[in-house]
């Protein structure tokens, strides 16, 4: 079955400095990967997925995420934080199935001083 | 363009009291729907699935049920509700196809006193 591993619960970074939060992969097969951006008492807002076409995915609000294959990660980065960007962050993986059933990291909580 | 509604947004219910959050999607026919429960440091668990009306599909035995009577209309509902019902509960859709992301509501914080 298929899962994703979050390093690191928190993460502080300061405004300016580069964001990176970390996620890696288990999957049989090649999978649908996601980074999901949920601010507090909100749902969930797609910031980027990779869909095996380009490894190199850009999503919204400057983040993008690199697929890799012989290392099963989808870190997600951001080369300036700002202070809107202070957020949990979620990573999640999906098969092709023909149906579309996530599963999601456990998060990384952002947060950006100034 | 399609919508995701979710309500309430907020609810504190006394153990053992009845549960029944709604959800509607606008704008799409025939989605896939989902109920999601989020609990402090252990992300997203999924707890119903349902590919149609009237199709339920369970993640995790609990003391949950889900119900779709419309094609854009899922119910999560309990007869008595526990402690360890509490959480933050969110209903999602997508289209058919691994690659589709899934659309979020803005969830309902359940606290049971």
């Amino acid at each position: 079955a298929q899962s994703v591993t979050q390093l690191g619960s928190h993460v502080s970074v300061s405004e300016g400095a580069l964001v990176l939060l970390r996620c890696n992969y288990s999957s049989s097969v090649p999978p649908y990967l996601f980074w999901y951006v949920q601010y507090p008492n909100q749902g969930l807002q797609l910031l980027l997925k990779y869909t095996s076409a380009a490894t190199l995915v850009k999503g919204i609000n400057g983040f993008e995420a690199e697929f890799k294959k012989s290392e099963t990660s989808f870190h997600l980065t951001k080369p300036s934080a700002h202070m809107s960007d202070a957020a949990e962050y979620f990573c999640a993986v999906t098969l092709d199935t023909g149906f579309q059933k996530l599963v999601f990291g456990t998060g990384t909580r952002l947060l950006v001083s100034p | 363009s399609q919508t995701i509604h979710q309500w309430p947004a907020t609810l504190v219910q006394p153990v053992g009291s009845p549960l029944s959050l709604e959800c509607t999607v606008e704008g799409t026919s025939n989605p896939n729907l989902y109920w999601y429960r989020q609990a402090a440091g252990r992300g997203l668990q999924l707890l119903f699935y349902s590919v149609g009306i009237g199709q339920i599909s369970s993640e995790v035995p609990q003391n949950l049920s889900a119900s779709r009577p419309q094609d854009r209309q899922f119910i999560l509902s309990s007869k008595k509700l526990l402690l360890s019902d509490s959480g933050f509960y969110l209903c999602a859709w997508s289209v058919l196809g691994g690659s589709t992301e899934a659309f979020f509501g803005q969830g309902t914080r359940l606290t049971v006193v």
